[in-house]
């Protein structure tokens, strides 16, 4: 069973500072891995998703990157803002059931004005 | 303006009673998919959909029902046999094809008296 692993469960950063989330996973015959943001009470909104044979995805200040054989990924938010407070949660898809998803259980990020 | 909808937003539910959860997409996309969220954990897969008339359950579908009898709706039913249905839950969809995104509806909050 594909396992998906946060770290850190949370995290505190200044305004301004730039930050890095990971994630890893079990197992390295995935598909795909989706990174989601949510905010309190709500749904999942999709930041970036990258294909197995893609090593980064780039969205505004966001930059993912893959690590396939490492079982990693992580995600970058350069020049952060409160805004950016929310929970971040990646996903995967593996390659032996492509329509299902695998979560890890999230960081929680605070941006401190 | 293309989405998932998830109703009600809120829903409180006697012990002993079962409530139907609503989920509709307008994506036009085959796959559909029902998770549960609890505080401090990632989403657990109850069940899943990649056509209509089919479904497959999830990791911890005990205690839950589904249909797919439409491409765009897929509800869910949680019985009186499910032991701690407190809960949020969040229903999604995803395109044909392995590399497509799983896109998130606003969730439901169900909460047993």
């Amino acid at each position: 069973k594909q396992e998906v692993t946060q770290i850190p469960a949370a995290l505190s950063v200044p305004e301004g500072e730039n930050l890095v989330l990971n994630c890893s996973f079990t197992d390295s015959a995935i598909y795909n891995l989706q990174w989601f943001r949510q905010d309190p009470g709500k749904g999942l909104t999709s930041l970036l998703l990258i294909q197995s044979s893609q090593r980064e995805q780039t969205s505004g200040r966001l930059n993912a990157s893959l690590d396939k054989s490492s079982g990693r990924s992580t995600l970058y938010i350069a020049a952060s803002q409160p805004g950016d407070s929310a929970t971040y949660l990646c996903a995967v898809a593996k390659r032996d059931t492509g329509n299902q998803f695998y979560f890890g259980t999230g960081t929680s990020l605070t941006v401190i004005p | 303006d293309g989405g998932i909808t998830q109703s009600p937003k809120y829903l409180f539910r006697k012990e002993g009673q079962n409530v139907t959860l609503s989920c509709e997409q307008n994506l036009n996309h085959d796959a559909m998919y029902w998770y549960r969220q609890d505080p401090g954990q990632g989403l657990r897969l109850i069940y899943y959909s990649q056509i209509v008339n089919d479904f497959q359950k999830g990791d911890i579908a005990e205690g839950y029902s589904v249909s797919r009898e439409k491409k765009e709706s897929f509800p869910l039913t949680v019985t009186s046999a499910q032991k701690n249905p407190t809960a949020f839950y969040l229903c999604a969809s995803k395109g044909t094809g392995i590399y497509n995104e799983q896109f998130f509806g606003p969730g439901t909050r169900l909460t047993v008296l």
